[in-house]
């Protein structure tokens, strides 16, 4: 089955830092981008960022960029995406997906992850 | 930065009816890169429309898309209870690649 694989829900307290996954399988994983995308409590979706696991070419939203990390693991083609310092404006669910190229550098998702929840409290 | 406006925000039809979404953006779309997503509660987005009338595999012919430059329109047919979800559309023509804020479709 074509899926991606995300990691489960967290509960940190702000000032702390924490690091999520994804990981696609059923599919050509070589040749595959993996993107990150934000919806914070009942609001909208924010596309955060895409990397090329391959080579770890990275690509963020300037709304996104110095605020998280995205990394990737070339051998097991796991995405990552991180927090140094969480804030309670990190409160959100996270989703992973699979970008198609429409042409290069042109995405759009085909493919989801089930989010991984985030809460951020004191 | 793209930012795509969609209306109305909320619709209210019933099933067998047609619904008919809008999404302008405040630039011309390049090459019609505009796609539309469906969530519904408690999931994750599912891709319908990309290339602003392409039909994403499994996806029903009831649903469609139409448009090009500014202005983009996804237009279900009859209406089944099952498609009350919020919709999306996303231009990946310009980066950042911007989604709109939604509508919410109740049957």
């Amino acid at each position: 089955e074509v899926q991606l694989v995300q990691s489960g829900a967290e509960v940190k307290k702000p000032g702390e830092s924490l690091k999520i996954s994804c990981k696609g399988s059923g599919y050509s994983l070589a040749t595959s981008w993996i993107g990150w995308v934000r919806q914070m409590p009942g609001k909208g979706l924010e596309w955060m960022g895409i990397i090329y696991p391959s080579d770890s070419d990275t690509r963020y939203s300037p709304s996104f960029q110095g605020q998280v990390t995205i990394s990737a693991d070339k051998s097991t083609y796991t995405a990552y995406l991180q927090w140094s310092s969480l804030k309670a404006s990190d409160t959100a669910i996270y989703y992973c997906a699979r970008p198609i190229p429409a042409a290069p550098y042109h995405w759009y998702f085909d493919l989801w992850g089930r989010g991984t929840l985030v809460i951020v409290s004191s | 930065e793209i930012v795509l406006t969609q209306s109305p925000g909320t619709l209210s039809l019933s099933p067998g009816e047609r619904a008919t979404l809008s999404c302008r953006a405040s630039q011309i779309v390049r090459s019609s890169y505009l796609a539309w997503y469906q969530q519904k509660p408690g999931q994750a987005p599912r891709l319908l429309i990309f290339g602003a009338s392409s039909r994403a595999t499994g996806v029903p012919d009831r649903f469609s898309g139409s448009g090009s430059g500014t202005d983009f329109t996804l237009t279900i047919s009859r209406l089944e209870p099952e498609d009350s979800a919020v919709f999306y559309c996303q231009q990946y023509g310009d980066s950042p690649f911007t989604f709109g804020q939604g509508t919410r479709l109740e049957i």
